[in-house]
């Protein structure tokens, strides 16, 4: 099977610090990844697609510059959260597409998110 | 534009019972939909999917009927224990897009 690795799985940080998110496709490529953010009792809210070696697509109205993203690797992408503010406490989720086709989606374990 | 309508937000059932979730979609691109259950604080795992060349696929209790016609699909977990109490989210995507759009998602409650 497919698993994504995703690190922490919680974390707490004071305001105007910044935190990294990593997720890891542990037995498989992934070109593409995905991150998303769960508000309590919500859907999953898609906020960008990264492409290993390439600037990842934000979607509308998410801040690239607050949402870091890298995918320096078929295996690896990282979210910072830059400037954190108690707003941008939330979960976070990872999920990557494997190269091979028919395995389809898989997605880390999420990452909770406390900036207080 | 929520691209795939999901109903109903939350549902009880009791033990043994039926569980049945409903999607739709309006996107007749779509040619790929799974099921994805999520527990409290955990991210969301891959139950089962249905691509749009078959009518029903089952595994185990989990069963998913896909009308194309309709543009619809549904999830049944059959005699349904509390371990299947969780968030259950449908989706779609379609070939050489990237992007999988969810379902709002449905609490499910299994009473013993």
């Amino acid at each position: 099977g497919a698993v994504v690795s995703q690190h922490p799985s919680w974390v707490i940080c004071k305001s105007g610090t910044s935190v990294k998110i990593e997720c890891r496709s542990l037995d498989f490529q992934a070109t593409t990844m995905f991150w998303y953010r769960q508000f309590p009792k919500q859907s999953l809210m898609l906020m960008a697609t990264s492409n290993e070696g390439s600037k990842a697509t934000y979607e509308q109205g998410v801040e690239k510059d607050k949402f870091l993203i890298n995918h320096a690797s078929l295996t690896l992408s990282t979210l910072t959260v830059t400037s954190a503010h108690p707003e941008d406490s939330s979960f976070y989720i990872c999920s990557a597409r494997s190269t091979r086709t028919g395995l389809g989606y898989t997605f880390g374990s999420g990452t909770r998110l406390t900036v207080v | 534009q929520q691209q795939v309508k999901q109903s109903p937000q939350s549902l009880i059932v009791q033990k043994g019972g039926i569980s049945i979730i409903n999607c739709a979609y309006e996107n007749t691109a779509f040619d790929y939909f799974p099921w994805y259950q999520q527990f409290p604080g955990k991210g969301p795992a891959l139950l089962i999917a249905i691509r749009p060349d078959v009518s029903e696929k089952k595994e185990g209790r989990f069963t998913i009927s896909f009308n194309k016609s309709a543009k619809q699909f549904s999830l049944h977990i059959m005699d349904s224990q509390p371990g299947d109490s969780a968030t259950y989210f449908c989706a779609a995507s379609r070939t050489g897009a990237n992007n999988l759009f969810f379902g709002t998602g449905t609490r499910l409650t299994v009473i013993p």
